[in-house]
């Protein structure tokens, strides 16, 4: 069974512009989440679908945005990117978005974004 | 105050030491504790998943819970220099968000 797919890997953007990362997730897995990880800050949680309404949302502003499709693929948008922005951004996908445990969320590999 | 504290190390030891990590958290609702391991350029996958207070064994792995204390620890056996990368410790509530202790780097020395 194919793994949680992120694109694009890598993205170098600068001050002010806009982003989009894409997720596919796990076939048959309903909860995608997003995380930014930094250095030193762990795994913060920005939002988490669930056939295609957002479930839940972490404390980032409203620049952080996301949707998900009707065959579960997610996308997160960062607008007017600033340079704390720069971070890995993980994709995690589940059967039914219990948070972990019994209903487990594989990683994909993540986008690394860089502002300049 | 962060809810879950992890010491983000790095802590290196030489290879065949039983290495131990701990988070410690404020909240008293969380129930669910899980490890996951990070490798370089990877997402983080799950190790362990513990329900409650005690312990459970996988293999190498330990996860115990110390629900008193509100501390966490995963104890690997015998560690190799493939067990190098980030743990990080993951919990929560009667709620479906996860909070995530900062991850530790661990480096076994061959």
């Amino acid at each position: 069974k194919a793994g949680v797919t992120q694109t694009p890997r890598y993205l170098i953007k600068t001050r002010g512009q806009q982003v989009t990362l894409s997720c596919s997730p796990i076939s048959g897995h309903r909860s995608v989440s997003w995380y930014q990880q930094t250095p030193g800050q762990g795994l913060q949680f920005l939002f988490e679908y669930f056939s295609e309404t957002q479930r839940n949302k972490g404390n980032f502003p409203g620049r952080f945005s996301g949707r998900q499709f009707s065959n579960s693929r997610s996308e997160m948008n960062v607008s007017t990117l600033e340079l704390g922005d720069s971070a890995l951004y993980l994709c995690a996908s589940s059967f039914l978005g219990l948070g972990g445990g019994t209903d487990t969320q594989y990683f994909g590999p993540g986008t690394r974004l860089t502002v300049l | 105050q962060k809810e879950v504290e992890q010491d983000p190390g790095p802590l290196s030891v030489p290879e065949g030491a039983i290495v131990s990590l701990n988070c410690t958290y404020s909240n008293s609702a969380f129930q669910y504790f899980m490890w996951y391991r990070q490798y370089s350029r990877k997402g983080p996958e799950l190790l362990m998943y513990t329900y409650s207070s005690g312990n459970k064994e996988d293999g190498r792995f330990t996860a115990q819970v110390d629900k008193s204390s509100k501390y966490i620890s995963l104890f690997i056996r015998d560690s190799q220099p493939s067990d190098s990368a980030t743990y990080l410790c993951a919990m929560r509530g009667g709620n479906y968000q996860l909070i995530w202790g900062a991850g530790t780097k661990l480096i076994i020395k061959p």
